[in-house]
């Protein structure tokens, strides 16, 4: 199994709303990530997730939680969004933190902020 | 000047014809992706190089570490290999290791 698998696909919400990302990864890797990705712009890191615990955080504002509940499970919590955090939140894992190894990515998440 | 550069930025060829890709990049690596990107979004990764070339069914990947250059080439197009092609270097442990990504090159192939 080589899968990075992402739900749900697509999420509408208000910028009142509270929602969340999930990501599932059965291949063993202790490094997980979250990407943000504009139209026709490549991905831009978010957060990194190394061992289950929160390595790398870019600066991301508050109103984006990540969560990683156990080695296979990493979530996003959504609250408070605004209309320009509308993109496609893409999840990655490997099989360690920023490793030589290839890195697996998900079909990813369509956001949009209403 | 980006630390990635890839060249073209759009791609448009007939199918069954040669295609290549070039990636240039201005830091120290320690390995090169070649990252695929269809409309739907997911990203498959392709090829991870460190040197050398790697060859998977119709897609030959080359890396010259001296040059700080890399291509993908694509035999034999067809037109499900329409796709973004995405090139990501990264960096060494001084840089955080992080992946660094070029803009992407938009590849049509008609059929």
């Amino acid at each position: 199994d080589t899968e990075v698998t992402q739900t749900p696909k697509h999420l509408v919400m208000g910028m009142t709303n509270k929602k969340s990302l999930k990501c599932e990864q059965h291949m063993g890797h202790r490094a997980m990530y979250w990407y943000k990705q504009k139209a026709k712009k490549p991905p831009e890191l978010m957060f990194v997730y190394s061992y289950e615990k929160l390595s790398i955080n870019e600066s991301v504002p508050s109103r984006f939680s990540p969560e990683c509940p156990n080695s296979s499970l990493l979530n996003l919590h959504l609250h408070a969004l605004q209309p320009e955090d509308s993109a496609l939140y893409l999840c990655a894992s490997s099989t360690q933190k920023f490793s030589g190894n290839t890195i697996y990515f998900g079909e990813g998440s369509w956001l949009t902020v209403v | 000047k980006n630390e990635v550069e890839q060249s073209p930025q759009n791609l448009t060829a007939q199918e069954g014809e040669f295609i290549t890709i070039n990636c240039s990049y201005s830091v120290g690596i320690s390995a090169l992706h070649w990252l695929q990107q269809h409309p739907g979004g997911g990203i498959v990764s392709l090829f991870m190089l460190s040197s050398g070339k790697k060859k998977h069914g119709r897609l030959i990947a080359t890396i010259n570490i001296q040059e700080k250059h890399s291509s993908l080439h694509i035999t034999a197009s067809h037109p499900r290999d329409s796709a973004v092609y995405i090139c990501a270097v990264k960096g060494g442990e001084t840089s955080g290791s992080r992946l660094t990504f070029g803009e992407g090159t938009q590849l049509t192939v008609n059929p």
